[in-house]
């Protein structure tokens, strides 16, 4: 059974950094049949899929169009996790994020990371 | 970006009825390769993330009660739940994974009348 579990800061400055962490169990962040992802959910933006890594031979990152100028997704071997960094965060990133591995639909999320982007 | 609308946005159920919630996407979501819809269900309760009950459209997750079940395809999706219980009160949103940006409906909130 996969496990996904989420850690980082609950309040970010505007401007400043979004970074979280996403620890993996019972998978492994260079499988070669899943795909790691980050999706955020608000009131007004609904579930948005953010972005995400994947192994097949060599690293591949993708991102949605509308963060793709501040979002990088990376995977850690070493500590079997990926993570998230958005930068130059305003309001309008406060939500709900979430980690998820998909294989095809998104068949396990972690715990969820309310973020509030506030001074 | 394919887009999914789901209907109603929300939906009021005495228990032991049915409970019918629509999709429709803006692009077919049929992989001619396998003549497989990819269209997924989930159902998201209050402070949980979703949690996945179908996929291809009508494929229960294990585990997934069998009053749950989809149907459809090309465009036009059903999550049909026969026999409402109290435990199926909460968020339900219809999913593409046909191509990236993987997007979803915005939700419809199933409730016991």
């Amino acid at each position: 059974q996969v496990q996904l579990q989420q850690s980082g800061p609950g309040l970010v400055k505007p401007s400043q950094t979004l970074s979280l962490t996403c620890a993996i169990s019972g998978d492994s962040v260079s499988s070669d049949s899943a795909t790691w992802n980050w999706i955020r959910q608000s009131p007004s933006r609904g579930l948005e899929w953010l972005g995400r890594t994947y192994y097949r031979s060599k690293w591949y990152h993708d991102y949605a169009v509308s963060v793709k100028s501040r979002v990088t997704i990376n995977p850690d071997t070493s500590k079997n996790q990926f993570s998230l960094q958005l930068n130059s965060v305003t309001p309008e990133d406060t939500a709900v994020y979430y980690c998820t591995r998909k294989t095809g639909p998104f068949d396990d999320w972690g715990q969820g990371a309310l973020v509030t982007v506030s001074s | 970006d394919i887009v999914m609308t789901q209907s109603p946005d929300s939906l009021a159920v005495s228990l032991g009825e049915r409970a019918t919630i629509n999709c429709k996407s803006s692009q077919s979501v049929l992989y001619s390769s396998n003549n497989k819809n990819s269209l997924a269900w989930y159902q998201q309760k209050p402070g949980q993330p979703p949690k996945l009950l179908i996929y291809w459209a009508s494929n229960r997750k294990s585990g997934v009660p069998d009053r749950f079940s989809g149907s459809g395809s090309g465009t036009d999706f059903t999550l049909t739940i026969s026999s409402l219980q109290a435990e199926d009160v909460a968020l339900y949103y219809c999913q593409q994974y046909y191509t990236a940006p993987w997007t979803f409906g915005q939700g419809t909130k199933v409730e016991i009348k």
